[in-house]
């Protein structure tokens, strides 16, 4: 059964930082791509950034580009994001999603997610 | 980027109906479209990939069409747990876009 529990979210200041981490079973974690997709309670979904399988490939979405960084470890099944220099419209639900191939996008399983909240 | 754009924004409907959601694309997307389900407090699930493929355990009487611009996922006979928001989700050209949802209720 595949597995993902994101973790890591939390309430931080405007400009702070935090990591988010997600530990995946169930599936050989090493040749799937992997994403974060946020949500704004009540509204739509985002798509954020993206790791191909070996971590060598990594999307952004412009909002999160150059603040946000997506990583992962394969010997652990572990992805990472590391948000800095947040802001309030960062404040979200964010998913870790399995892509349904190498980096297909197509997002086949998803965490319960982890509520970031930005605000002073 | 690619905008989508999905229609109705909501609905209700009867146990029973056939209900169609339309979801629309503002360029060329070929079959690179993906539908998901989303019920409250729940994060979403994926039922279709390339615009007509089900995903494994998805009840047939989920189906989508499509290609190019437009494209439809239709329940053919809607249940009561199939109340939930459903997005369609175009995988074609980064940035991966979502449509705003439809929210499907049961009368």
């Amino acid at each position: 059964e595949v597995r993902l529990s994101d973790s890591g979210g939390g309430l931080v200041q405007p400009g702070g930082s935090l990591r988010l981490s997600c530990a995946a079973s169930g599936f050989t974690f090493g040749t799937y791509g992997m994403t974060w997709v946020r949500q704004v309670p009540g509204k739509g979904l985002e798509w954020v950034s993206s790791i191909s399988p070996t971590g060598s490939l990594t999307y952004y979405a412009d909002s999160v580009k150059g603040r946000f960084t997506i990583s992962r470890d394969n010997s652990n099944n572990t992805i990472q994001l590391q948000m800095d220099s947040l802001r309030a419209e960062d404040t979200a639900l964010y998913y870790c999603v399995k892509d349904r191939g190498q980096l297909w996008h197509q997002f086949e399983y998803w965490g319960l997610g982890t509520l970031v909240t930005v605000s002073s | 980027d690619i905008q989508m754009t999905q229609s109705p924004s909501s609905l209700s409907a009867f146990v029973g109906d056939r209900i169609t959601i339309t979801c629309r694309s503002s360029q060329t997307i070929y079959t690179y479209l993906n539908w998901y389900q989303q019920k409250p407090g729940k994060a979403p699930k994926f039922l279709i990939y390339s615009a007509s493929s089900l995903q494994s355990e998805v009840p047939s009487r989920f189906s989508a069409s499509g290609s190019g611009t437009d494209f439809t996922l239709t329940i053919s006979s809607l249940q009561p747990e199939d109340s939930a928001t459903y997005y369609c989700q175009q995988s074609f050209r980064a940035p991966w876009t979502f449509g705003q949802g439809t929210k499907v209720e049961i009368k």
